[in-house]
């Protein structure tokens, strides 16, 4: 398994603003995930980040809009840039050992 | 696209009860998930199924990996309060390739 934090936990947000979400896991892990989760659904992959290389984003997810690092193999980071209320939503990293994926407790976004 | 459709979407229960959900796909798969997530929480992980067939249990909580490897099922003996919760099945299809079911909104009354 895998301890994941995430930072904030929560943030309220002008529209027009941009938040950066980091996600810091307790050992090295090759595939880190985020994902977004709109109020009352389920969850939908924004992109898939490798450390070293660029992030490899989703239908619908556009770099410009969720620009990702990886910097190592324990840390990546989410920006949500120029939001807009429609960004309003749960952000989650998640981390994959062994088929398994494990969660961070998720950043609640809202935008006004 | 494959997608997984979970069911019942909602369901309201007395304690004690044994719950039972289910998770369908009209797609192959060799890895099945549950999770589950209290409000405010991320995901966590409950059950993982590898093989067709298989039957795996955690405490109360028993999941099969069906033998067309299209579905699973869960099951929550002698439910009690604490299990109220979101309980999302997911499928691992290819390499990192993980797909997310609607998910079952379980509410346990006292």
């Amino acid at each position: 398994s895998a301890v994941i934090s995430q930072k904030p936990s929560r943030d309220i947000c002008q529209r027009g603003t941009s938040l950066t979400i980091q996600c810091q896991v307790d050992s090295q892990v090759t595939m880190m995930f985020w994902y977004r989760q709109q109020p009352g659904q389920s969850l939908t992959l924004i992109a898939t980040a490798n450390q070293g290389s660029e992030a490899t984003y989703e239908s619908g997810f556009v770099i410009d809009k969720f620009p990702i690092s990886r910097p190592n193999l324990t840390f990546s980071t989410l920006t949500v840039s120029n939001m807009s209320p429609e960004d309003s939503s749960i952000y989650l990293c998640s981390v994959e050992t062994d088929i398994e994926q494990f969660f961070g407790p998720g950043t609640r976004l809202t935008v006004l | 696209g494959q997608q997984l459709n979970q069911s019942p979407q909602s369901m309201f229960i007395q304690e004690g009860e044994d719950v039972s959900m289910n998770c369908t796909s009209s797609s192959i798969f060799n890895t099945w998930l549950w999770y589950k997530q209290d409000p405010g929480e991320g995901p966590v992980l409950l059950i993982a199924l590898y093989k067709a067939g298989e039957l795996t249990s955690n405490g109360r909580l028993t999941a099969q990996f069906g033998i067309t490897r299209k579905d699973s099922f869960l099951n929550i003996s002698a439910s009690i309060p604490s299990d109220v919760g979101i309980y999302f099945c997911a499928a691992v299809s290819g390499t990192y390739k993980y797909i997310f079911g609607t998910g079952t909104r379980l509410k346990v009354l006292a």
